[in-house]
């Protein structure tokens, strides 16, 4: 069964490093996005990216925060200088229609990231 | 803005029913959905109602919706221990936003 694949599954860094969590979304779909859940807290909404641009993103995704799907496979969530509070797990989803339109999203395990 | 409120833990046993709540605030709400995450996987979509619905019932799985209310239920019918899991409610919120609440942990004991 396709499924979204992400690493690493885990990283540690030290705070003011920039940081590149990569995304492999299944093959056929169009949309991707990035999520995010704060250990205790919700799971937020950070972008969603088709057609090789942003669509929609929310208040968390500033300057910091940049997509790219660089070779047509991989879809990438750079974080510049990263903060203590960008300690989350960040989950990668794609699908084949929009969420809003139960266009299923498929999420990936998830990258956790730590930053000291 | 859109906020989906949601239960934190629930404790059944094997055989019983579950039922987990939650409520939200967007009356725009198109679709509204339960995700389940299993311990190291990703949110897997469980099902999902449309908002014109008040029930939708699949196998095991009940969705009730109270749209008066902004309430949404999952039911589910003779829990298993390979029901423990956390169940997100989620709702749409825009194009291709979901918003999500923070998880309910169910924790079925044998």
């Amino acid at each position: 069964e396709p499924e979204v694949t992400q690493t690493p599954s885990h990283q540690v860094t030290q705070m003011g490093q920039e940081v590149i969590l990569r995304c492999v979304p299944i093959s056929n779909h169009l949309y991707f996005y990035w999520y995010r859940q704060i250990l205790g807290q919700k799971v937020e909404f950070l972008v969603s990216f088709y057609n090789n641009e942003i669509s929609e993103k929310s208040e968390i995704f500033d300057d910091q925060f940049s997509v790219e799907r660089p070779d047509g496979s991989n879809f990438t969530l750079k974080i510049r200088s990263t903060k203590l509070e960008d300690s989350a797990m960040y989950f990668c989803a794609s699908s084949e229609a929009t969420g809003g339109y139960t266009g299923e999203l498929f999420f990936g395990e998830g990258s956790r990231l730590t930053v000291l | 803005g859109e906020d989906v409120e949601q239960s934190l833990f629930l404790s059944v046993r094997e055989g019983d029913s579950s039922v987990i709540n939650c409520t939200y605030t967007d009356s725009s709400s198109t679709y509204l959905y339960w995700y389940k995450q299993e311990p190291g996987a990703g949110l897997q979509l469980l099902t999902y109602i449309f908002s014109n619905m008040d029930m939708k019932q699949d196998q095991r799985l009940t969705v009730l919706l109270n749209k008066k209310d902004k309430h949404l239920s999952l039911r589910i019918a003779d829990t298993q221990t390979g029901d423990s899991a956390i169940y997100f409610c989620a709702e749409n919120s825009g194009y291709s936003t979901l918003t999500f609440g923070k998880g309910t942990m169910l924790l079925v004991s044998p």
